[in-house]
């Protein structure tokens, strides 16, 4: 059975820094296109991040371009996602995503956590 | 960058009842790469449709989604109480771009 657990959200300061974590069970994280996509509660869904199955190709949202980093640990089958700088508008349940048709569409999602910024 | 626009914002039926719900793009999408996913409340979205018309692994026979261009259209044959929901589509192209409507909330009349 495909799994995907989500960890690290919490509150933290304007400015500061959060990494999160997905866990993924039931199948091979270096097999897919993986993507992180947030969503304000209460509100709609908004792509954040992806990375190609083999690493290569790396994109961010141009909202959180040069402040966030996708990353991968094949070893343990977990995705990840370093925060920086982070602002008010960032406050959101972030989800990792598994990619469908190779990036197109997202098939399989964790439950979510959630990021607060605020002072 | 496309923007999907759903409509309509609100929709409230009854089981047994038809759903047809709408999502309409700013500009032509090209080779269909349309998807639609439900959300219930507290929970991660659920791939019910990609492709514009392919059923995902596991969802009923009475979704379907139709269209092209710039219309599209998810429809539940007869409602079942599970089926009370936020519906959203969601749209891919090359650049990456990847935009969702504002979603549907299909509630209980």
């Amino acid at each position: 059975e495909v799994q995907l657990v989500e960890s690290g959200g919490g509150l933290v300061q304007p400015g500061g820094s959060l990494r999160l974590s997905c866990a993924a069970s039931g199948f091979t994280l270096s097999s897919y296109w993986m993507h992180w996509v947030r969503q304000v509660p209460g509100k709609g869904l908004v792509w954040v991040s992806r990375m190609s199955s083999d690493g290569s190709t790396i994109n961010y949202a141009d909202s959180v371009q040069g402040r966030f980093t996708i990353s991968r640990d094949n070893a343990k089958n977990t995705l990840s996602l370093q925060m920086n700088s982070l602002r008010a508008e960032d406050t959101a349940v972030y989800y990792c995503t598994r990619g469908l048709v190779a990036t197109r569409y997202f098939d399989y999602w964790g439950q979510g956590t959630l990021v607060t910024v605020s002072s | 960058e496309i923007v999907l626009t759903q409509s309509p914002g609100t929709l409230s039926l009854s089981p047994g009842e038809r759903a047809t719900l709408s999502c309409r793009a700013s500009q032509s999408v090209s080779n269909n790469y349309l998807a639609w996913y439900q959300q219930k409340l507290g929970q991660a979205p659920r791939l019910l449709i990609y492709g514009a018309s392919y059923r995902a692994t596991g969802i009923p026979d009475r979704f379907s989604g139709s269209g092209s261009g710039t219309d599209f259209t998810l429809t539940i044959s007869r409602l079942e109480p599970e089926d009370f929901a936020v519906y959203y589509c969601q749209h891919y192209d090359t650049s990456p771009s990847y935009s969702f409507g504002q979603g549907t909330k299909l509630e209980i009349k």
